[in-house]
């Protein structure tokens, strides 16, 4: 079993749509956690960092993290075709330990 | 957000040539950068920690001889591919962790390696 599952996609959804993308894990010593975007042929860009449970919100973005569930998303309000990207969590225990990815959710965005 | 560079973007080179790419971090110093290697839909495969002014630690399976990485200042890390060959082709991405921020890390654009 993999550290961190994430399905792999594509999402495709119509322009507007909120959008649900999700991680599971079963280390349960995360405490940091983080959604990335990249675009084709780039680096991932950070978009979100959480610490423990609870949520986030950042503009069109919210992130949400369940401990007791080992299950984090990231909710996306009002796409837009600019968000088509793959989106990658990731994870780590903190105190400078290694930070774990998912595979990437690929998302496109139809307008 | 914190801007990394890297460089080249892309590099297309003969089997048995060696390739450097440089990672720099440019608004604030890195003691702490990373390599990843990406293959075509798969996700970021770490390949090593690069601490300012001592030795890279690599991961199982990635062999340091091949792959060697120099971080001589807080600001630059360098990965040296020796030897390349067609399976080394590849996207490299490097990433530097900002100081006080534990596990935040900014990535790199990336370089496409292409080895012929």
């Amino acid at each position: 079993q993999k550290e961190v599952e994430q399905d792999p996609g594509p999402l495709s959804v119509p322009e507007g749509a909120i959008v649900s993308l999700n991680c599971t894990y079963s280390n349960s010593a995360f405490q940091y956690f983080m959604w990335y975007r990249q675009y084709s042929r780039k680096g991932p860009e950070l978009l979100m960092y959480t610490y423990s449970s609870g949520n986030k919100e950042d503009g069109r973005f919210t992130a949400q993290v369940d401990k007791s569930s080992k299950y984090i998303s990231l909710f996306i309000r009002d796409s837009q075709p600019s968000d088509s990207a793959t989106y990658l969590c990731a994870m780590s225990e903190g105190g400078y330990q290694k930070v774990t990815f998912g595979t990437g959710t690929k998302l496109q965005v139809i307008p | 957000g914190a801007v990394v560079s890297q460089h080249p973007s892309r590099v297309i080179c003969k089997s048995g040539t060696s390739v450097k790419i440089e990672c720099r971090s440019l608004d604030f110093q890195a003691t702490t950068m990373f390599w990843y290697r990406q293959f075509p839909k798969q996700s970021l495969m770490l390949m090593a920690t690069s601490n300012e002014g001592s030795k890279a630690t690599y991961e199982q399976g990635v062999e340091k001889d091949k792959f060697l990485i120099n971080h001589a200042s807080l600001t630059l890390s360098t990965l040296t591919v020796t030897s390349a060959h067609p399976e080394d082709s590849s996207f490299y991405i490097c990433s530097a962790r900002r100081p006080g921020a534990t596990d935040t890390q900014y990535f790199g654009p990336g370089t496409r390696l292409t080895v012929l």
